[in-house]
């Protein structure tokens, strides 16, 4: 069963701005992570934030975790067309091994 | 480029006919997971091997489905008499054992029809 669930669904903006989206989860997790796809490239990993950290930052990437709220926000700045793709939100629930991926947030940049 | 390669990338097949998909991990990965995605839904876990032993298995993989990783390097996920609803992307990904902090490299995935 899918775990997470990302909020929006789909995403529109312009070259520049910035791109939020927001994931929940159920249960109690040790990692949490995000992932994007798109048709070129299939599924690649871009970050993990663990279950004592709040707040991550890679290259333009932000995310905040709050396991108080059971929740997860990627913030992606200054997006670029390249950014078009369908992100994903994944946890390990408490078995460290299997991935429940939400249904994941369509992001479009437009330039 | 090393990263986890999947054959074949496309296979159409009639119901009721086996099909048989490979996966190679990375090398030094000895952690290795089979998911299924369908059209607008993210990836669904079926199972995983940690070197040649499948230590966990979804209750989405029916009996028709057998995964194999015989020498703990590559696998195959087999499905017997498939069905319409069998239609999906198998993904395999692979990771190293750190414990419960880890991330996981997916491969390209093999896109299968069922007419």
């Amino acid at each position: 069963s899918q775990q997470g669930e990302e909020d929006p669904q789909a995403l529109s903006i312009q070259e520049g701005e910035n791109a939020t989206m927001n994931c929940s989860y159920k249960t109690s997790i040790n990692n949490l992570q995000w992932y994007r796809q798109n048709s070129g490239r299939g599924l690649v990993h871009l970050i993990l934030i663990r279950s004592n950290e709040r707040e991550k930052h890679s290259g333009r990437l932000r995310v905040t975790l709050d396991t108080s709220k059971k929740s997860s926000s990627l913030l992606i700045t200054a997006s670029r067309a390249a950014d078009t793709a369908s992100y994903f939100c994944a946890t390990d629930e408490n078995s460290g091994y299997a991935l429940n991926f939400g249904k994941g947030t369509s992001l479009l940049v437009t330039p | 480029d090393t990263g986890v390669s999947q054959d074949p990338r496309h296979k159409i097949t009639k119901r009721g006919q086996n099909v048989t998909f490979r996966c190679d991990p990375i090398s030094e990965h000895n952690r290795l997971y089979w998911y299924r995605q369908t059209l607008g839904q993210g990836p669904e876990f079926l199972t995983y091997f940690q070197n040649e032993a499948q230590l966990e298995k979804s209750r989405l993989l029916s009996d028709r489905f057998s995964a194999e990783r015989p020498k703990g390097s590559f696998s195959t996920l087999e499905i017997q008499r498939t069905e319409q609803g069998d239609s999906a992307m198998y993904l395999c990904a692979s990771s190293r054992a750190q414990g419960f902090s880890y991330e996981q490299y997916f491969g390209p995935g093999t896109r299968l029809t069922v007419t």
